[in-house]
């Protein structure tokens, strides 16, 4: 079946930081994937996405390229601020298991100032 | 921007009773889904419905769990006799086509059981 698989956490950086989060995923056939992010008291809202290998989703800074040879769409910022603290999920959705996203563990983010 | 939109956002509810969840996807979107969050643990799929039938569904839901849209703006997870361990976050999501279109998530009804 699907699974996606992300770093463990949390994660702890200072204002301005490179932030790296790494998601890899099986899959069954040619997923669909995404980064949602939840901030504190909300819900899940839908950061950036990739529909095929090689394309680079990005949104508010962050990007994150679809990487068929490994299994991966890491989550990439190059300077974060204290507003990016929430908890990031990655996910994919494969149209061999229907239209159901699959999430990973989901990584908190705390950005001190 | 719309939004999808959930009520309650928080519910208590003791064992054996049964609780609707609601919510309000946005109003040009198809599909409709469900998944929960056990605290620390994933977000889980429960159901997806399309053309007013279930379209998929996971293990977890079972005979106690049914879905509908009564209306054509309202959609509703049912549970008919709850039990301890359907205590989760619950979220509603819809989308407007299947695959890489992605999911608009509401912010979720906080379920507690006792």
């Amino acid at each position: 079946g699907n699974s996606v698989t992300q770093m463990e956490g949390p994660v702890t950086l200072s204002e301005e930081a490179f932030l790296t989060i790494n998601c890899t995923y099986t899959a069954t056939g040619y997923p669909s994937l995404f980064w949602y992010v939840q901030y504190p008291g909300e819900g899940l809202q839908l950061l950036l996405k990739a529909t095929k290998a090689d394309d680079k989703g990005s949104n508010k800074g962050f990007e994150a390229t679809y990487r068929k040879e490994t299994t991966s769409f890491h989550l990439e910022k190059g300077s974060v601020q204290v507003s990016d603290s929430a908890v990031y999920f990655c996910a994919l959705s494969d149209q061999t298991s229907g239209s159901r996203l699959t999430f990973g563990e989901g990584t908190q983010l705390t950005v001190n100032p | 921007e719309p939004e999808v939109t959930q009520t309650p956002s928080h519910q208590v509810t003791q064992m054996g009773q049964e609780v609707i969840l609601r919510c309000v996807p946005i109003s040009n979107h198809l599909y409709f889904y469900w998944y929960r969050q056990i605290l620390g643990q994933k977000v889980e799929f429960l159901v997806s419905f399309y053309n007013n039938e279930i379209s998929e569904k996971s293990e977890i839901f079972d005979d106690q769990f049914s879905v509908e849209r009564p209306d054509g703006s309202n959609f509703t997870l049912k549970i008919r006799s709850t039990k301890l361990e359907d205590s989760a976050m619950y979220f509603c999501a819809s989308s407007a086509g299947r695959g890489g279109l992605g999911q608009f998530f509401g912010p979720g009804t906080r379920l507690t059981v006792l």
